[in-house]
């Protein structure tokens, strides 16, 4: 069965901090990994996406990893600010799949404290 | 800046009532989507259009009903909203494959509560 696994399930740090999100999924066939960050309210808006030949990638101050033979990813955020507080939902998609199918993970709450 | 648009963003309607909920994209992507997401819970595909006059039910059983006479608009209609109805409704479109160059897009959703 196509899953989406998410650590923590909630996380709380200080401004300033860094911290890492973690996905587990088991997709096949893989063909992307995405991270995407969710305001509460709001739609979720994409932040990076991955294929099976990237190890990492960058978006400012969010770096996400992936490791596709142990199918994990990670999403770290450095030096974190108030404005990161959100749901960080991790989604994988499948190869070969015209539909378009997406995998979504529940989704780690962040919260950043003053 | 968000090219799917989604109104209203809040409904609070009573029980029986019709609704329609509105989503709109100016991408001129094929495929769109409705997704239903509870608080805390992952999304959950309800509804999905391959192109005009195409659409197809999702993994989730829902009540709603769409449809898609042009490409832009895809709207998601409840006949007799009920209050297990009541969730977060989001709409996205693509070019296309799930592949890295194809955009994936979430309007900003509508919270629905049936009371």
């Amino acid at each position: 069965k196509n899953q989406v696994e998410q650590s923590p399930q909630s996380l709380i740090i200080l401004e300033g901090k860094n911290c890492t999100l973690q996905c587990n999924y088991t997709v096949s066939p893989f063909s992307n990994l995405r991270w995407y960050k969710q305001d509460t309210g709001r739609g979720p808006v994409s932040l990076t996406i991955m294929t099976f030949s990237e190890n990492t990638k960058s978006n400012g101050r969010y770096t996400a990893t992936l490791d596709a033979d142990t199918k994990q990813s990670s999403l770290h955020i450095t030096a974190s600010q108030l404005s990161d507080s959100a749901s960080y939902i991790c989604v994988v998609s499948d190869r070969g799949s015209t539909l378009g199918r997406l995998y979504f993970g529940r989704g780690t709450q962040l919260t950043v404290w003053p | 800046e968000a090219d799917i648009y989604q109104t209203p963003r809040y409904l609070v309607i009573g029980t029986g009532k019709k609704i329609t909920l509105e989503c709109s994209q100016t991408m001129g992507h094929d495929k769109m989507y409705w997704y239903q997401q509870d608080p805390g819970m992952e999304l959950h595909l309800i509804h999905y259009s391959y192109g005009v006059n195409s659409t197809e039910k999702g993994d989730l059983s829902s009540e709603s009903t769409v449809s898609r006479i042009r490409t832009e608009h895809f709207p998601l209609t409840l006949e007799s909203a009920r209050p297990s109805h009541t969730s977060q409704y989001l709409c996205a479109s693509s070019e296309g494959r799930t592949g890295p160059g194809y955009g994936y897009t979430f309007g900003s959703g509508t919270r629905l509560t049936v009371v």
